[in-house]
C-alpha cells in the first residue's frame, strides 16, 4: 500500500509569513495526526482528526496554527504568521480505526528565518 | 497524563557490540509501548510494539525490548549492532483509555562506530 504522502519536503520562509503543509494519509485510515518535531526533541502532537472531526487539538497554538480535513481524507496544516520558534519538522501520521499501527510520512522541514 | 523518559540522549558503541537504549514511562493506567527509528531526513519507522501478552517483544532488524511493569520500563536491546543501525530512536507510549495519541520521549541518538 502507498504510504503517507506529505508535501513540500522543505520550506524556508521569513518570520511573519504564512505557510501551509499538505498530508494525504493511507487510503481507508480514518485517524490522522499532525506532529511537530523540533530539532533534538521527540515529536509532539499538534492535532488529531477522526475522519473530518477534531478529536484532540489541546496542544495546537490556535492563535497562529490551524488545520483542516474537510472531506475526511487529506489534510492541511497552516501557520500564520510564522515565528522563528516554529522551525521544525512537521510529521503527518495515519491509523486505521481499531488498528495499532501508526504510519508516518517523511515530514516537511520548515525553516523560519 | 502519560510521559516518557529516555535516559540517554546519545549512545556511542562499536560495531558488533551489544547495545541497550533505556526508556521509562509514567502513567496511571495501562499502556501500550512502542519503539520507533528515524534515519536522517526520514519519517518514523516502527521497530516493535508491546500491546499485551509476552513481555519480551521482538522487532525488525534484530531488535527486541522487554516490558517491565514494576519498573515502568521498556528498554530496547540488540546483541550485535551494525553501522547501519546509526539513527535516532524514540520510545513512545499510548494509554489504553485516553484515545490514540502517542507520547514520545526525547530520543536517543545511537552512533555505531567501526
Amino acid at each position: 500500500e502507498a504510504g503517507v504522502a506529505q508535501s513540500p519536503r522543505y520550506k524556508i520562509i521569513e518570520k511573519r509569513q504564512s505557510v501551509a503543509f499538505w498530508c494525504n494519509p493511507i487510503s481507508g485510515h480514518a485517524t490522522l495526526y499532525w506532529y511537530q518535531q523540533i530539532l533534538g526533541q521527540g515529536p509532539k502532537l499538534l492535532i488529531q482528526f477522526q475522519n473530518n472531526g477534531v478529536v484532540d487539538d489541546s496542544q495546537l497554538p490556535k492563535d497562529r496554527f490551524s488545520a483542516e480535513r474537510l472531506k475526511g481524507v487529506d489534510s492541511t496544516l497552516k501557520i500564520q504568521p510564522a515565528k522563528l520558534e516554529d522551525s521544525a519538522v512537521y510529521l503527518c501520521a495515519s491509523r486505521r480505526t481499531g488498528g495499532d499501527g501508526y504510519t508516518f510520512g517523511s515530514g516537511t522541514r520548515l525553516t523560519v528565518v | 497524563a502519560q510521559s516518557v523518559t529516555q535516559l540517554d540522549s546519545q549512545v556511542p558503541v562499536f560495531e558488533e557490540a551489544p547495545v541497550e537504549l533505556r526508556c521509562n514511562y509514567s502513567s496511571s493506567v495501562s499502556v501500550y509501548l512502542f519503539w520507533y527509528v528515524q534515519y536522517p531526513n526520514q519519517g518514523l519507522q516502527l521497530l516493535l510494539k508491546y500491546l499485551s501478552g509476552s513481555t519480551l517483544v521482538k522487532g525488525i532488524n534484530g531488535f527486541e525490548a522487554e516490558f517491565n511493569k514494576s519498573q515502568t520500563s521498556f528498554h530496547l536491546r540488540k546483541p550485535s549492532v551494525h553501522i547501519s543501525d546509526t539513527a535516532e530512536y524514540f520510545c513512545a507510549v499510548r494509554e489504553e483509555t485516553s484515545g490514540s495519541r502517542l507520547t514520545f520521549g526525547e530520543g536517543t541518538q545511537l552512533t555505531v562506530n567501526p
